[in-house]
């Protein structure tokens, strides 16, 4: 069954607005989850590195002002878009690990339509 | 971590072996070999990781060369099911590494009857 939880699975705003994607662990704590994007026909693009209780860590070219992380207990990292615009529009994947030398396992992603 | 080179694209028929290959040359000792697949708007699917021998799961068998170099994924029965994007990726294993992954572009793999 599914380990990592994501919602909502999709959502669609207008422009200007912000948007609070959820990814949840499911019976495990996440000290690190991981989120990314991808775009129709690409493959997935690593956003940041989400930790427990500190900053997260961006990946060269993301702006941290407007995707927005926050990983405030064990089993719960939001992304908030801030201020969407229509090239935001992607498939958000967010992703934990049970224990430290476990595999990642993925959240079945968010769909974001910007109007 | 290092960089892996697949396929862009392999088709197989529908109750045979799907035997998806990679390349990961540059490969540390360290580093282990991952599979992922995607099938169509969805997070990613873990299948299976090795270091150097080879493994089998419930769902598939991992073929890593003696020197490392490549490796081979084996869905042995393959079904419609099975078409999706295959990932492999290579990365280090250990507390003190973040465990992130980054995908590359992955092989698109079409099942047909």
């Amino acid at each position: 069954g599914a380990v990592v939880s994501q919602h909502p699975s999709r959502v669609i705003c207008k422009s200007g607005t912000s948007v609070k994607i959820e990814c949840r662990s499911l019976d495990f704590q996440a000290t690190t989850m991981f989120w990314y994007r991808q775009f129709p026909k690409q493959s997935l693009m690593l956003m940041a590195t989400s930790n427990e209780g500190s900053k997260a860590t961006y990946e060269q070219g993301v702006e941290k002002d407007k995707f927005l992380i926050n990983h405030a207990s064990l089993t719960l990292s939001t992304l908030t878009v801030t201020s969407a615009h229509p090239e935001d529009s992607s498939f958000y994947i967010c992703s934990a690990k049970l224990s430290p030398n476990s595999p990642l396992h993925f959240g079945n992603g968010t769909r974001l339509t910007v109007t | 971590d290092a960089k892996t080179t697949q396929p862009p694209s392999m088709d197989c028929a529908e109750g045979r072996a799907a035997n998806l290959p990679c390349n990961h040359s540059t490969i540390s000792g360290n580093e282990y070999v991952y599979w992922y697949r995607q099938i169509h708007s969805q997070g990613p699917q873990y299948i299976i990781h090795g270091l150097k021998n080879n493994e089998t799961n419930e769902m598939a068998s991992l073929i890593i060369t003696e020197d490392r170099k490549s490796s081979t994924l084996i869905l042995p029965h393959a079904t419609l099911r099975d078409t999706a994007v295959y990932y492999c990726i290579v990365r280090v294993v250990g507390s003190s590494n973040t465990g992130k992954l980054i995908f590359g572009q992955g092989t698109t793999l079409q099942v047909k009857p």
